[in-house]
């Protein structure tokens, strides 16, 4: 499958530990997102990669959150000291640039 | 005010129906209209974009955008089981940033659509 991955698929933790997804783009794409979609609602925008280079981050991305993409090919999201308010599906999408093809996310459930 | 209205349903009609979804919209520079779909436990896919206003047809799908009103539609004819999924309208607005574009889409909340056999 040559689409876009996210590992893992469900995280669950308690309140105040810290996690770590990450994302596989498609391999020609120097163009990556993450968005946060929570229950009932659309997926909001949170960052934005050119290669490796962060370019955006939109205000919900708190001190907290930090994503990185080293090699400009895979990306990592982590979460630091997580609250229950961080219950979301995490999407990752990458393009070329043009449409943007989403991974399945990475549901994390904070107790 | 949010930037982009989606009613979100749910919407139930027997097979075979013409459904329509909405959207409206606020911000005047955004220069792409896109509906996406998305089952469940899944990532969204695209489903239609345009730019224009105007009627654009894909099979059994129609997307039509009117800017002055900035209300954007679906309309999905023939409507089947399998179609059943929540339908995003997103809208696109091209960014400059260090010269390059951040193609930054802002989602509705969804309209979770059930087809009934």
């Amino acid at each position: 499958d040559t689409g876009v991955s996210q590992d893992p698929r469900h995280k669950i933790t308690k309140r105040g530990q810290n996690v770590t997804f990450r994302c596989d783009p498609i391999s020609e794409h120097n163009r990556l997102y993450w968005y946060r979609q929570t229950l009932g609602q659309g997926p909001e925008f949170l960052t934005y990669f050119q290669n490796e280079a962060q370019l955006e981050k939109s205000r919900l991305l708190s001190d907290r959150f930090s994503a990185e993409r080293p090699k400009g090919s895979f990306s990592t999201l982590e979460i630091q000291r997580t609250e229950q308010g961080d219950s979301a599906m995490y999407l990752c999408a990458s393009s070329s640039p043009g449409e943007q093809f989403f991974g399945p996310g990475t549901r994390l459930t904070v107790l | 005010q949010k930037e982009v209205e989606q009613d979100p349903g749910p919407l139930s009609v027997p097979e075979g129906a013409i459904v329509s979804l909405n959207c409206t919209y606020s911000n005047s520079a955004f220069q792409y209209f896109m509906w996406y779909r998305q089952y469940s436990r899944k990532g969204p896919e695209l489903l239609m974009y345009t730019y224009s206003s105007g009627n654009k047809e894909d099979g059994r799908f129609t997307a039509q955008v009117d800017k002055s009103s900035k209300y954007i539609s679906l309309f999905i004819r023939d409507s089947q089981p399998s179609d059943s999924a929540t339908y995003l309208c997103a809208l696109l607005e091209i960014q400059l940033i260090s010269n390059f574009g951040n193609e930054k889409l802002t989602f509705g909340t969804g309209t979770r659509l059930t087809i009934i056999p």
